[in-house]
C-alpha cells in the first residue's frame, strides 16, 4: 500500500512565524500535491510538483511556498504566517498524470495560527 | 470555469437505510468523474470513479452512474453501516490528470446503529 506520511497531525503556530509541513510517500510517485481544506469549501490545490525541483502553482498559491529537493518528500512553506492560514492541510501524490493514477492522501495536517 | 455542487449535509441515516449523495457539475468538455470518501482522522481516498458518459462507478457497495444529460453523478449505496460514517467528495477533471481535479465541498455522512 502505499503510504503519505505528514509529519504533523496538529500544529499551533502565531501569526508571523516561518512554518514548515513536511510530506513523505513511499511509492516512488512522480506526483505530490499540497491542498488546503475549509469547510463548506471542500478542497483546494496550493501547489503542486511533478518532478524533483519542478513546481506549478495551484488554485490558492499565495502566502505559500513549496520545495521538492528529493522525489519522495515535498515541504508546503508558510512564509509569514497569518490567521487566515489556520486550517487542515493535506498532502497527495500519485504516480502519474492522468485518472487510472489515483491520488493517495495523507492524514492532514491541523494547523492553527493564533 | 469548472464546479461540482454537492448536496449540503450533513446527512444522518439509519444503519441499511438507503443512500443518495447528489452531485452536479458544470464542465467546458467531458471530464472524467470521481468520488473520495475521508473517515474519520484521515486522509482522502478514491472510492469509485467513471471517465465517459453513461459509465458506472462501483465499489464497496456503493454505485454511481456518470449521466452526462442532467450533469449528475450521484452517489447510492443500498443498505448502509455505522462503518460508512465519513465525509464523501464529488470530483471532477477535465484532463483526467490529477493535477486539474476540482472538488466539491464535501458531505459528511452519519450512519446510526
Amino acid at each position: 500500500d502505499v503510504k503519505v506520511t505528514q509529519s504533523s497531525r496538529y500544529l499551533v503556530k502565531r501569526t508571523g512565524e516561518k512554518v514548515f509541513l513536511e510530506c513523505v510517500q513511499d511509492m516512488d510517485h512522480e506526483n505530490m500535491f499540497w491542498y488546503r481544506q475549509d469547510p463548506g469549501l471542500g478542497l483546494r490545490l496550493i501547489y503542486f510538483s511533478y518532478d524533483v525541483k519542478m513546481k506549478e502553482k495551484g488554485d490558492i498559491p499565495e502566502g505559500y511556498s513549496v520545495s521538492r529537493e528529493k522525489k519522495e518528500r515535498f515541504s508546503l512553506i508558510l512564509e509569514s504566517a497569518s490567521t487566515n492560514q489556520t486550517s487542515m492541510y493535506l498532502c497527495a501524490s500519485s504516480l502519474r498524470a492522468g485518472y487510472n493514477s489515483p491520488l493517495h492522501f495523507g492524514n492532514g495536517t491541523r494547523l492553527t495560527v493564533t | 470555469g469548472n464546479s461540482v455542487t454537492q448536496m449540503e449535509g450533513p446527512v444522518t441515516l439509519s444503519e441499511e437505510a438507503f443512500l443518495t449523495i447528489n452531485c452536479t457539475y458544470t464542465a467546458t468538455g467531458y471530464p472524467s468523474l470521481f468520488w473520495y470518501v475521508q473517515y474519520p482522522g484521515e486522509g482522502l481516498q478514491l472510492l469509485l470513479k467513471a471517465t465517459k458518459a453513461d459509465d458506472k462507478g462501483s465499489n464497496k457497495g456503493f454505485e454511481a452512474t456518470y449521466r452526462k444529460e442532467t450533469t449528475s453523478f450521484h452517489l447510492e449505496k443500498g443498505s448502509v453501516q455505522v462503518s460508512d460514517s465519513a465525509v464523501y467528495f464529488c470530483a471532477l477533471s477535465l484532463t483526467g490528470s490529477a493535477r486539474q481535479l476540482t472538488f466539491g465541498s464535501g458531505t459528511q455522512l452519519t450512519v446510526l446503529p
